[in-house]
């Protein structure tokens, strides 16, 4: 079946420094979300991305989406303390609403 | 803003016992899901569903899980004889549309079978 792999699974930064988390599907997606998951919390969506090398941009967030619709990485610049949290991709196939999620990364800073 | 939300916040159960998780999605949303998460892992699909049937389900829910859409507001997962493996948080969520549109995420209900 369809999988979704992100690495790294954990990443210990200072904060001012960056941060990159990476996604890669086994098969072609029609659109790839990412969500921010704070410890104790829930999934709160934050883009999507549709179109093949579709970059968008978040103040201090930059998403962007593979040329064959495969891969996806968020990088956040400079890194602040409210970034901390559990990010995670979640990749579709087809239509449908199912979303296939990555393991997603956890970003700890450290101020 | 309009936002999901799940009762009870947490369940404990003892293993076999059947429980109800309940959700009330945002109220012109046409599509509806479940998700789990067990502590610490990724966020897995369970079911959607829309115009009062499944549309898709995932290997896990299996026929010991339900959904339902009692009334127009509430929408249940149903656990009939629930084992320790079900322990995990479990999300509801629900959008307009399927495909290109974004999930809204209740706060979760988690559920401990003991």
């Amino acid at each position: 079946g369809q999988q979704v792999m992100q690495i790294p699974q954990y990443q210990h930064v200072q904060e001012g420094e960056d941060f990159t988390t990476y996604c890669n599907s086994s098969t072609t997606l029609s659109n790839i979300q990412w969500y921010k998951q704070r410890p104790g919390g829930h999934p709160v969506f934050l883009i999507q991305l549709v179109k093949s090398g579709e970059v968008k941009k978040q103040k201090r967030l930059t998403f962007q989406f593979g040329e064959a619709k495969k891969n996806s990485s968020l990088h956040i610049t400079a890194t602040q303390t409210t970034d901390v949290g559990t990010y995670f991709c979640a990749g579709r196939s087809s239509n449908t609403g199912k979303l296939i999620f990555g393991q997603g990364t956890t970003l700890q800073v450290k101020p | 803003e309009p936002e999901v939300t799940q009762t009870p916040s947490h369940q404990v159960t003892q293993m076999g016992q059947e429980v109800i998780l309940r959700c009330v999605p945002i109220s012109n949303h046409l599509y509806f899901y479940w998700y789990r998460q067990i502590l610490g892992q990724k966020v897995e699909f369970l079911v959607s569903f829309y115009n009062n049937e499944i549309s898709e389900k995932s290997e896990i829910f299996d026929d010991q899980f339900s959904v339902e859409r009692p009334d127009g507001s509430n929408f249940t997962l149903k656990i009939r004889s629930t084992k320790l493996e079900d322990s995990a948080m479990y999300f509801c969520a629900s959008s307009v549309r399927p495909g290109t549109y974004e999930q809204y995420f209740g706060p979760g209900t988690r559920l401990t079978v003991t």
